[in-house]
């Protein structure tokens, strides 16, 4: 069964220090992992997206990493601002469909001052 | 460049009314559109997804319809609204089929069935 299950399920930090979300998939075949931000009360933004030979992809202080081996990825976020404050949602595309999608029930960060 | 509207972004129904959200797509042509229902705590469901007017795949069998009446205008109706189609709505557009196509998303709309 295609399955997408993101840890932790929630997470508190203060502003300034860095964080770590997980993602694990078994999802086949594999097309490509997307993460999105999405904001309380908002539609989800799309971070990055990675196909099966990309390892890593940074935007701005967002940094994803996929290891197709282990169908693991993560998204770390650097010097973390209070508007980052939002749900993590990993995303992974299952064959060439772009409609085939499996949404893990995200993360949600919460930044402290 | 291209723009996604959803509306309303709040409703509050009585069980048993009708529902109607709406959803535009403005920028471009020939897009795949899609319904999401994405309830507390879950990950997102796809209800409907459509590659051209008056083409619609359901996902999941429930209250609920789409259609597609223009290139760019997807609809979700339901005719008899039931308290567990209480959810976050959400609309999304895609360039087209091809798994490394992201989605952009509308600002959701929030309905509760009382």
């Amino acid at each position: 069964k295609n399955q997408v299950e993101q840890s932790p399920q929630s997470l508190i930090i203060l502003e300034g220090k860095n964080c770590t979300l997980q993602c694990n998939y078994t999802v086949s075949p594999f097309s490509n992992l997307r993460w999105y931000k999405q904001d309380t009360g908002r539609g989800p933004v799309s971070l990055t997206i990675m196909t099966f030979s990309e390892n890593t992809k940074s935007n701005g202080r967002y940094t994803a990493t996929l290891d197709a081996d282990t169908k693991q990825s993560s998204l770390h976020i650097t010097a973390s601002q209070l508007s980052d404050s939002a749900s993590y949602i990993c995303v992974v595309s299952a064959g060439d469909s772009n409609y085939q999608l499996i949404w893990g029930a995200g993360t949600k960060l919460i930044i402290k001052p | 460049s291209q723009t996604i509207h959803q509306w309303p972004a709040t409703l509050v129904q009585p069980v048993g009314s009708p529902l109607s959200l709406e959803c535009t797509v403005e920028g471009t042509s020939n897009p795949n559109l899609y319904w999401y229902r994405q309830a507390a705590g879950r990950g997102l469901q796809l209800l409907f997804y459509s590659v051209g007017i008056g083409q619609i795949s359901s996902e999941v069998p429930q209250n609920l319809s789409a259609s597609r009446p223009q290139d760019r205008q997807f609809i979700l109706s339901s005719k008899k609204l039931l308290l567990s189609d209480s959810g976050f709505y959400l609309c999304a557009w895609s360039p087209g089929t091809g798994g490394h196509y992201g989605y952009t998303f509308g600002s959701g709309t929030r309905l509760t069935v009382v």
